[in-house]
């Protein structure tokens, strides 16, 4: 059962044009979400996050929506550089008490191009 | 080091061998988290520390692994018996307090033959 889908695993951009990678989650009780980066051999790395109560969330050249309504989140790179290529996973967590354990989507792979 | 470090980067086991992963996380984070992440697929969550107290292995797939994090500070991940479905890169990640971000480390590739 995958509570977090990004079904895209692929993405390919131009570079200075906008990246957009989307996510879907089903579980009601997600209250954050993420977007982590990873690079082949790395592990990943904090992008930007938002909480339920918002729903966008800024920073630089990164900005992610949300759609409680539609269980729905997107990430928008702009402008889209060569070095933003990358995996980008979309994760959420739900306070449960026991830790702030993070559920993740399979990943999108972004290509931006020169 | 002023991140998540882990060790060894990677294993190669023999079916049937015990390994053990080790995690340094950030100082003074309070949280520790274990994942799995396969092949083509995301990180799944395996167990949660507060401080020394492991307060939730929900995610453990078998009883063939064991974490433990007895000071509070430094984590093992022991995988007794390893099987081939055991290959996949082990992250650890840490937080000051346990509604902030996850930071991960490297990862541990680990290769059961």
């Amino acid at each position: 059962d995958q509570q977090v889908k990004q079904n895209s695993p692929s993405l390919s951009v131009q570079e200075g044009r906008i990246s957009i990678l989307n996510c879907d989650y089903t579980n009601s009780m997600f209250d954050y979400f993420l977007w982590y980066k990873k690079y082949p051999a790395e592990g990943p790395t904090f992008l930007i996050s938002i909480s339920s109560i918002k729903d966008k969330n800024e920073d630089g050249r990164f900005t992610v929506f949300l759609n409680k309504s539609a269980k729905h989140l997107s990430l928008h790179i702009v402008p889209s550089q060569p070095g933003d290529s990358a995996v980008y996973f979309c994760a959420a967590s739900g306070f449960t008490g026991g830790g702030n354990k993070l559920t993740f989507g399979t990943g999108t792979q972004l290509k931006v191009e020169l | 080091g002023a991140g998540v470090s882990q060790s060894p980067r990677y294993k190669v086991a023999k079916r049937g061998q015990d390994v053990a992963l080790r995690c340094d996380p950030i100082s003074g984070h309070v949280s520790l988290f274990w994942y799995q992440q396969a092949l083509g697929q995301g990180p799944e969550f395996l167990t949660y520390f507060q401080n020394e107290a492991q307060l939730d292995k929900s995610g453990l797939p078998s009883d063939r692994f064991f974490a433990e994090r007895p000071e509070g500070s430094v984590s093992t991940l022991k995988i007794q018996r390893t099987q081939q479905e055991d290959s996949a890169v082990y992250l650890c990640a840490s937080s000051l307090v346990v509604w902030d971000e996850q930071l991960f480390g490297p990862g541990t590739r680990l290769t059961v033959l």
